[in-house]
């Protein structure tokens, strides 16, 4: 059972559009988060990382953390066609280890 | 910069053969992983290993082996390849500093035939 849940699956944006993507924790423990990146023939690379409660901008990038509802957000502004790519949220679990979400595929139209 | 190496890129083995991948970095990162990735899946961890003499098992570690041979080198070995069986192995290093973010390789592709 995924301890870290993401959705929407997939999602087409067009350029120029704000992409949305989601993370729900089950286990209320989980209060540190990452968020990565990952193109097509690579390994994933780390966006950013979000522990505190609110919003943390990096720029086109927000990442929003709801410790009370166990909700995390990655926010793309202007996306552009090289955003186009496997997006996954990690939880830290304690121990140096890190649980990761299925992952969303997001698709930027040009 | 550092850099993380996996090899071989592509590894097409047979049914109940052995199979070994291995990971190299050079950041001097205390901390190695060893990830499977299936489509739909996201990534689980099979090894990973916190200092150089350490070895930890994940949540997939059943039909795996891996080794920590120095601080920069992490082997991972598939005891018996199914039939069949297609998927990405992922290497990646870390500090040894809580909630550090992991550096990844670009992977190691299996398929068994």
């Amino acid at each position: 059972q995924q301890k870290v849940q993401q959705s929407p699956e997939s999602l087409s944006v067009p350029e120029g559009g704000m992409a949305s993507l989601n993370c729900t924790s089950s286990d209320r423990n989980f209060q540190y988060f990452w968020w990565y990146r990952q193109h097509s023939g690579e390994g994933p690379k780390a966006l950013m990382s979000i522990f505190s409660d609110g919003d943390k901008k990096e720029g086109r990038f927000t990442a929003h953390l709801n410790k009370a509802s166990l909700h995390v957000s990655l926010h793309i502004r202007d996306s552009q066609p090289s955003d186009s790519a496997l997006y996954f949220c990690a939880a830290y679990t304690g121990n140096y280890k890190y649980v990761f979400g299925a992952g969303t595929r997001l698709k930027v139209i040009a | 910069g550092g850099i993380i190496t996996q090899t071989p890129k592509f590894l097409i083995g047979q049914e109940g053969q052995k199979l070994t991948l291995k990971c190299q970095q050079n950041f001097n990162h205390d901390t190695m992983y060893w990830y499977r990735q299936d489509s739909g899946k996201g990534l689980r961890l099979i090894y990973y290993s916190i200092t150089e003499n350490d070895l930890q098992k994940g949540d997939l570690s059943e039909g795996y082996d891996a080794s920590r041979e120095k601080k920069s080198s992490f082997s991972l070995t598939v005891t018996s390849a199914q039939k069949n069986e297609m998927a990405v192995f992922l290497c990646a290093s870390s500090t040894a500093i809580a909630n550090s973010d992991y550096t990844f390789g670009s992977g190691t592709r299996l398929l068994v035939i």
